[in-house]
């Protein structure tokens, strides 16, 4: 079945440095891709989405690009703020309509 | 527009009870989806209604069950609460046939089982 696989946290960042949080997945057919984010306490933001191959999301400076021959999404940001620590994670929307999610990767900026 | 709403955000339950979470769609959307989301985990889809039916389901017993109400509210109802329910339910509203259909998540109602 469909998944999604991103890399374990925490990530821990300074201010000002560049971010990764890869994202891999496993669909039939041409999911849409996404990234939430869940603040402390919060429920989940939509960051940033994707919907067919080589399409790239961007919001708040946060981007994304929609790799099909390496079926990944990853998250980048150039320059990382404290308000930025969040847990994120990627997520796949297949022809079911569900959003299937992977496990979530907490980033934590230090100042 | 409104966002969507849940309640309650906070609830303890102990083992056998039942519980009712509701939820209250973004305004303008006609489906609704459910997520559990353990503690450290993604959410994992529970199901989702449209037009007050049920139209998708992920891997969840029967002791959870929904429903969706003609203003597109809905239900979350867990029979015979286990330990292991305790967890964030997080809500999600979209409209069908909008482009990419993106959901809109409330804030979650979390639940303990003791």
């Amino acid at each position: 079945g469909d998944s999604v696989t991103q890399m374990e946290g925490p990530v821990t960042l300074s201010e000002e440095a560049f971010l990764t949080i890869n994202c891999t997945y496993t669909a039939t057919g041409y999911p849409s891709l996404f990234w939430y984010v869940q603040y402390p306490g919060e429920g989940l933001q939509l960051l940033l989405k994707a919907t067919k191959a080589d399409d790239k999301g961007s919001n708040k400076g946060f981007e994304a690009t929609y790799r099909k021959e390496t079926t990944s999404f990853h998250l980048e940001k150039g320059s990382v703020q404290v308000s930025d620590s969040a847990v994120y994670f990627c997520a796949l929307r297949g022809n079911t309509g569900k959003l299937i999610f992977g496990q979530g990767t907490t980033l934590q900026v230090k100042p | 527009e409104t966002g969507v709403t849940q309640s309650p955000t906070h609830l303890i339950k102990t083992r056998g009870q039942q519980v009712t979470l509701r939820c209250s769609s973004q305004s303008g959307h006609n489906t609704v989806s459910w997520y559990q989301q353990a503690l450290g985990q993604g959410p994992q889809f529970i199901f989702q209604y449209y037009r007050e039916e049920e139209n998708g389901r992920g891997n969840f017993p029967p002791r959870f069950s929904g429903l969706q109400f003609p203003n597109y509210s809905s239900e979350l109802n867990v029979n015979a609460l286990e330990l292991d329910d305790s967890a964030l339910y997080l809500c999600a509203s979209s409209l069908v046939g909008r482009d990419t259909g993106e959901l809109f998540f409330g804030e979650g109602s979390r639940l303990t089982v003791l």
